[in-house]
């Protein structure tokens, strides 16, 4: 069965750090690109970066809203999907999504999503 | 980069079609044919229904149907059913950031 399984949501104070992780299973993660999708509440998509697979470079894309402060990574060795949150805002309060690019019909298109993970910022 | 324009509402009768539109530019619609489409009811994880415009994944209803023209795309939904009821959103790369959602529209079956 096709599965992504995020992990590492929680409630943290502005300023600081959470890590995010996404395990995958039923495909070959080292073909796929991977992706983070945010969605705060009550608000819509907001596509927050992605990952390329290793032989494409393994390149990173950040939304403006996040770059400089998170980190995505991949660790093809344990099908595992990273996201670092660094100096982190209130507005980054959403339920955080992994997916999938490039596993079962192309690049480009979302493909395999997670239940997601809720991050919440407050003080 | 800004979002791309979908309508915040549809609304249609069980059989009826409806259509939703996903305004961009000649920098992402318009350039590249790599719009998407996602299906997401409330309290779950947003499902992938179109891709490539007009290309429906394995296991989707061919009710779903989408297109493009120029700086926009559609989805159309036909013979609508109660379980059509959702959150739709479009996306599509673009040439300075590989992917930007639309606002989302949601559509209820009347």
């Amino acid at each position: 069965e096709v599965q992504l399984v995020e992990s590492g949501g929680d409630l943290v104070k502005p300023g600081g750090s959470l890590r995010l992780s996404c395990a995958a299973s039923g495909f070959t993660f080292t073909n796929a690109w991977m992706s983070w999708v945010r969605q705060a509440p009550g608000k819509g998509l907001e596509w927050v970066g992605r990952i390329k697979r290793k032989s494409d470079g393994g390149t990173t894309y950040y939304a403006a809203p996040v770059e400089g402060r998170f980190t995505i990574s991949r660790d093809d060795s344990t099908n595992t999907l990273n996201l670092q949150m660094n100096s982190m805002k209130t507005e980054d309060t959403a339920v955080y999504y992994c997916t999938t690019e490039g596993a079962i019909v192309g690049y480009h298109a979302l493909e395999i999503w997670g239940q997601g993970t809720t991050v919440t910022v407050s003080s | 980069q800004s979002a791309l324009t979908q309508p915040a509402s549809v609304s249609g009768s069980p059989g009826q079609s409806i259509t939703i539109s996903c305004t961009g530019t000649n920098s992402d619609v318009g350039r590249y044919n790599y719009v998407s489409w996602y299906q997401q009811h409330p309290g779950k994880a947003p499902k992938l229904i179109i891709y490539e415009v007009s290309n429906r994944p394995s296991g989707v209803s061919n009710r779903f149907s989408g297109s493009k023209s120029g700086n926009t795309a559609s989805l159309t939904i036909s013979g609508l059913q109660a379980e059509d009821e959702a959150d739709y959103y479009c996306s599509s790369y673009t040439s300075s950031s590989p992917l930007v959602f639309g606002g989302g529209t949601k559509l209820t079956v009347l």
